[in-house]
């Protein structure tokens, strides 16, 4: 059974347009993360929530955002995709801080 | 500052033969370790973890690690690797009270000979 769910699982978009990804979770989880992986790279995270608390990475763009409506979901915010925001994002959820981390599939992003 | 290195990028191994990837970290505060594997186009998979106590943990395919305190090292070992091994694995390691942030490795990308 999926416990961390993405989608879509590839998504194209044109250089400057929004675009928002998906993530959802059946494990009542209350800690969800963004990790952002380019090619050949370890991921990198971008943000997490702490059930309604959101936590920032000091290096991450203005340009992405993120909103979790309820413990299930949450969702990654690119306002103005560049080139260099072509990656895989990767969803994880842990049930509370410094707890094992349990990813979803990943969404692939190409920006033409 | 924290860190983790995998100083192997790529390791080819024969089917059958045994499996060692090496993940050393630096950080200051009690660590707690994972190691995740990556196929092509996936998401990360847990394969084991280390929190406390025994230092050799058994995980998930097969999978045993070996915290070395006094080496700074939480290797990946494997008896005999299948060709379905192949794939990225990455260390990973965050600091007990922290926020919860992990640090991973640039990974160790395996490829299997038949």
């Amino acid at each position: 059974d999926a416990m961390v769910i993405q989608n879509p699982r590839y998504q194209v978009t044109q250089f400057g347009k929004p675009v928002t990804l998906s993530c959802s979770q059946t494990l009542n989880h209350n800690v969800m993360y963004w990790y952002q992986q380019k090619s050949s790279q370890a991921p990198k995270l971008l943000f997490h929530y702490y059930d309604k608390d959101f936590n920032n990475e000091a290096d991450t763009p203005d340009n992405f955002q993120s909103r979790r409506p309820n413990t299930s979901f949450c969702f990654l915010d690119i306002r103005s995709p560049g080139l260099g925001d072509a990656a895989m994002y990767l969803c994880a959820t842990s049930r509370d801080k410094q707890e094992t981390q349990y990813f979803g599939p990943g969404t692939r992003l190409l920006v033409l | 500052a924290q860190s983790v290195t995998q100083p192997d990028i790529h390791i080819t191994v024969s089917e059958g033969a045994s499996l060692e990837l090496r993940c050393n970290y630096s950080y200051g505060a009690t660590p707690y370790l994972f190691w995740y594997v990556q196929s092509p186009g996936q998401g990360l998979q847990l394969l084991l973890k280390y929190f406390s106590g025994d230092t050799l943990v058994q995980g998930i395919k097969g999978f045993e690690a070996e915290f070395k305190r006094s080496q700074s090292s939480f290797n990946l070992r494997k008896p005999s690797v299948h060709w379905s091994d192949a794939a990225e694995y990455f260390c990973a390691v965050g600091a007990q009270g922290s926020q919860g942030n992990l640090i991973f490795g640039k990974g160790t990308k395996l490829s299997v000979k038949p």
